[in-house]
C-alpha cells in the first residue's frame, strides 16, 4: 500500500480534460513539494511537474499541477492518444525520511 | 547532455548479493544528490535509497534497510547500490536517478538495469 494515494485509472476522450489526484498527509504533501511523472509503457519515467506546479522545459502547458493542503492534482487538457501512460506523484516524507510515490494512475484516452 | 548508465544487474539466487553501478556524465556529479528507484514487473515505482552529494546523509526505504547500501565515488562520477540478502520480491528494474531539486524532483533517469532474484 502506497503512502500517497492515487486512483488506479482514469479515462477521457481525445480533446477532453482529465485530472488525477494524489492524497497524502502532513508529513509529506502537506509540507513538501510534489512532483509528477509520466511513464509510457516500456519507457523510462519522465518528469512532468515539479514544485507542485512548474513544468520542465519541453513539457507542454497542457500539463498543469496544483496542491492544496495534503492533496495534489495533475491536470491534462486537450488529451491526445500519446498521453496514454501511467502517471505517478512523488514527494519526500519527513517522518519516514524516505521518498514516496503514489501507486500510479493509468490514463486511457478513449 | 546528462547521461546515467546503470550496470551490474542479472540473475541471482535468494540470499545472494549484487552490486549495481551507475556511471554519470554531462553534469557536475559531485553537486547532486542521487537516488535509486525500482519498479517490479507490472507494478509501480518504488523509491529505494538516496545519498547526498557529499555523502553526509543516506536514507533507505524500510523494505531494503539493513540489506542494501548506497554509496558513491565522486572522483569516478559513479553511484553504487550494494544489495545483500536478496529476496524474490527485490526482483525489479533498478533506475539510477538524479535529484534536480527538493523533494524527489527527479529530473534525469537512467535506462535501468534488471535484477532477477530466483532459485
Amino acid at each position: 500500500q502506497s503512502v500517497l494515494t492515487q486512483p488506479p485509472s482514469v479515462s477521457a476522450a481525445p480533446g477532453q480534460k482529465v485530472t488525477i489526484s494524489c492524497s497524502g498527509s502532513s508529513s509529506n504533501i502537506g509540507r513538501r513539494y510534489v512532483s509528477w511523472y509520466q511513464q509510457v509503457p516500456g519507457t523510462v519515467p519522465k518528469l512532468l511537474i515539479y514544485e507542485n506546479n512548474k513544468r520542465p522545459s519541453g513539457i507542454p502547458d497542457r500539463f498543469s499541477g496544483s496542491k492544496s493542503g495534503t492533496s495534489a492534482t495533475l491536470g491534462i487538457t486537450g488529451l491526445q492518444t500519446a498521453d496514454e501512460a501511467d502517471y505517478y506523484c512523488a514527494t519526500w516524507d519527513g517522518s519516514l525520511s524516505a521518498g514516496v510515490f503514489g501507486g500510479g494512475t493509468k490514463l486511457t484516452v478513449l | 547532455q546528462v547521461q546515467l548508465v546503470e550496470s551490474g544487474g542479472g540473475v541471482v539466487q535468494p540470499g545472494g548479493s549484487l552490486r549495481l553501478s551507475c556511471g554519470a556524465s554531462g553534469f557536475n556529479f559531485n553537486t547532486f544528490a542521487m537516488h535509486w528507484v525500482r519498479q517490479a514487473p507490472g507494478t509501480g515505482l518504488e523509491w529505494v535509497a538516496v545519498e547526498s552529494s557529499d555523502g553526509t546523509y543516506k536514507h533507505y526505504a524500510d523494505s531494503v534497510k539493513a540489506r542494501f547500501t548506497i554509496s558513491r565515488e565522486n572522483s569516478k562520477n559513479t553511484l553504487y547500490l550494494q544489495m545483500d540478502s536478496l529476496r524474490v520480491e527485490d526482483t525489479a528494474i533498478y533506475y539510477c536517478v538524479r535529484e534536480g531539486g527538493a523533494d524527489c524532483r527527479f529530473d534525469h533517469w537512467g535506462q535501468g538495469t534488471l535484477v532477477t532474484v530466483s532459485s
